[in-house]
């Protein structure tokens, strides 16, 4: 089984410029998760969507940020504008229906805003 | 979300070396995990617990859920230079709720 594919892995953007990320799920899970990871902090949470609700977006930093998960399937998340502080690791991680412990997480896009 | 404290922020240790680290927070979790991450990659669970008081081991990891759940430790035995990473634990909720993570705590070993 594949797992929780993130691309792109890394992305350089100029602040004010727009990067869109996108997270591949594993197949048949249901819930995705975003989660982001500021240097020397801990991993955030950003959103969770069962299929293609938004079940929680109360860790969405600003308006700045939109999720969209377009017929339940893969994720994208788009930073526009972007600032110097939302560089970090964004990943993605999924989980099936039942039993949402622990999901599997992707490797993260390493995104740099300059 | 709720802020987990994790201690210690780093270790620097031989080969064969035990290792301790330690999760607290002021909310109750009904669940508590622990994940390690390599360079480059995300999060891998290692460790899951359910209930109080609940002690569970994988190889020469272990872990424990405080009985107060508020609080969670994970021992590494014998390291060995493939431990190098860090290490994140998590609370939750419940299934499919958020994790909260804690700060994370840098394993280095030295053969």
């Amino acid at each position: 089984e594949a797992g929780v594919t993130q691309f792109p892995s890394h992305s350089v953007i100029e602040k004010g410029q727009t990067v869109t990320l996108r997270c591949d799920p594993i197949s048949g899970h249901d819930n995705l998760y975003w989660y982001r990871r500021v240097m020397g902090k801990e991993i955030k949470f950003l959103l969770h969507f069962v299929k293609e609700s938004k079940q929680d977006e109360s860790g969405m930093p600003n308006n700045r940020f939109l999720a969209e998960r377009t017929g339940g399937t893969y994720s994208t998340l788009k930073v526009q504008p972007a600032e110097l502080e939302d560089s970090g690791v964004y990943f993605c991680a999924s989980s099936p229906t039942q039993g949402g412990y622990g999901y599997t997480f992707g490797s993260g896009t390493r995104l740099t805003v300059v | 979300g709720q802020q987990l404290n994790q201690s210690p922020q780093s270790m620097f240790i031989q080969e064969g070396e035990d290792v301790s680290m330690n999760c607290t927070s002021s909310s109750i979790f009904n669940t508590w995990l622990w994940y390690k991450q390599d360079p480059g990659e995300g999060p891998v669970l290692l460790i899951a617990l359910y209930k109080a008081g609940e002690l569970t081991s994988n190889g020469r990891l272990t872990a424990q859920f405080g009985i107060t759940r508020k609080d969670s430790f994970l021992n590494i035995s014998a390291s060995i230079p493939s431990d190098v990473g860090i290490y994140f634990c998590a609370g939750q909720l419940g299934s499919g709720y958020a994790l909260n993570f804690g700060k994370g705590t840098s394993l280095l070993v030295t053969p």
